[in-house]
């Protein structure tokens, strides 16, 4: 079974601009959420989405959004960038049902740098 | 009720000994109770799971207990290795609810 995909691997952008990561879940799983994980601050969730619904949301603001399309693949979005959005955002898959329905499976990350 | 409280901060241990990393939880509703562990620049991965029905499970070289009355769970690791130096989370959750994360235990074995 494939793993899950973040793309890109690295980003670089400046103040103000807007940013798209993306994430292939694990074939069948339904459920992809979202982290942030900067340095001392373990893992912030963000949001989830489960069958094209945010089932659970963090509390970040309006500038991070996400979506998730009918292959179950997601993508998150996050405007009008700021120097603290400087991250790795980790994406995870998850069966989205059942007992272990949240086991999450992790991507490698998006490491954004805002300068 | 919805935190994880994950202790210690940052924990070094010689190679050989047993790492102990500690999770308490408020909601007695949660069901589920994994452990990840996360290598530098890489994402945390599943390391072992278990449910409060079950008072220790053993995986390996790992071993969590889980103490339903005292709200607590724990990671053992047993002979511990340079390999193992890493940041380990704990987690917990209810359902469909999103895993609440612990702060994260650095541990470093020492050779």
């Amino acid at each position: 079974k494939a793993g899950v995909t973040q793309t890109p691997r690295y980003l670089i952008k400046t103040r103000g601009q807007q940013v798209t990561l993306s994430c292939s879940p694990i074939s069948g799983h339904r459920s992809v959420s979202w982290y942030q994980q900067t340095p001392g601050q373990g893992l912030q969730f963000l949001f989830e989405y489960f069958s094209e619904t945010q089932r659970n949301k963090g509390n970040f603001p309006g500038r991070f959004s996400g979506r998730q399309f009918s292959n179950s693949r997601s993508e998150m979005n996050v405007s009008t960038l700021e120097l603290g959005d400087s991250a790795l955002y980790l994406c995870a898959s998850s069966p989205g049902t059942g007992w272990s329905g949240t086991e999450a499976f992790f991507g490698q990350g998006t490491r954004l740098t805002v300068v | 009720q919805q935190q994880v409280k994950q202790s210690p901060q940052s924990l070094i241990v010689q190679k050989g000994g047993i790492p102990i990393i500690n999770c308490a939880y408020e909601n007695t509703a949660f069901d589920y109770f994994p452990w990840y562990q996360q290598f530098p620049g890489k994402g945390p991965a599943l390391l072992i799971a278990i449910r409060p029905d079950v008072s220790e499970k053993k995986e390996g070289r790992f071993t969590i207990s889980f103490n339903k009355s005292a709200k607590q769970f724990s990671l053992h690791i047993m002979d511990s290795q340079p390999g193992d130096s890493a940041t380990y989370f704990c987690a917990a959750s209810k359902g469909n609810y999103q895993l609440i994360w612990g702060a994260g235990t650095k541990l470093i074995i020492k050779p």
